[in-house]
């Protein structure tokens, strides 16, 4: 399995709090992701790195924002949670293969519940 | 608009026969087709993939067929076991520059394998 850690595992908060997630990994990838996975919408991309200090949006950035001081690290912010972002939230890595192909792999996820 | 549909929300099948899991794609750029399983409370990983110059990937008890005149993929899994049962997302890449590996996902198909 790749290493790929997400904390917290779980989280509550309330409406108007910032929330950070973070994701590490172990594995040297280049690319990270952040996905919301929410019930008829499969996953969905929030924002994804392609190198330190490099991001970009993905199709649902609105009210996050991300960072990548190092290559293991990518912290996703909520900067002031709302209900709409109760959901559960996946970090994924990637790297080129030897193939060409760039399969991600994902962490186990944080669950959020905004009240 | 989404761009990649999986129009089965659950599948259920007996144990030892086929399972047979579609998805559709509207975007003519995708050239990268991945499937991932999802058992609950765990994060998705991935099963098996197929690029656009290919029709057909194998790999043991799957195979994914892929049909770019229809704009159509399958994932068959052959025999079906009970341990196979969990949620099948299809996803879609289209490479190049800083968008390689941005995956574009499914809503997912849930799988029940009977005994």
């Amino acid at each position: 399995d790749a290493g790929i850690t997400q904390s917290p595992r779980h989280k509550v908060t309330e409406t108007g709090t910032p929330v950070t997630l973070r994701c590490h990994q172990t594995e040297n990838h280049r690319y990270m992701y952040w996905y919301r996975q929410d019930p008829g919408h499969g996953l969905r991309l929030i924002h994804y790195s392609y190198g330190v200090k490099d991001t970009d949006k993905g199709e649902v950035s609105d009210g996050y924002s991300v960072s990548r001081s190092k290559t293991e690290d990518f912290l996703l912010t909520l900067e002031s949670a709302t209900s709409s972002q109760t959901s559960v939230y996946f970090c994924a890595i990637s790297d080129k293969g030897t193939s060409g192909s760039y399969e991600q792999y994902f962490g186990p996820g944080t669950r959020l519940t905004v009240t | 608009d989404q761009q990649v549909k999986q129009n089965s929300p659950s599948l259920s099948v007996q144990e030892g026969r086929i399972s047979i899991l579609n998805c559709d794609y509207t975007n003519s750029m995708f050239d990268y087709f991945l499937w991932y399983k999802k058992y609950p409370a765990e994060g998705p990983t991935f099963l098996i993939s197929i690029s656009s110059i290919k029709d057909k990937n194998e790999d043991g008890r799957f195979t994914v067929f892929l049909n770019k005149s229809a704009k159509h993929l399958s994932l068959h899994i052959v025999p079906s076991q009970p341990g196979d049962s969990a949620v099948y997302f299809c996803a879609a890449s289209a490479a190049g520059g800083t968008s390689y590996g941005k995956l574009t996902f499914g809503q997912g198909t849930i799988l029940t394998v009977h005994p």
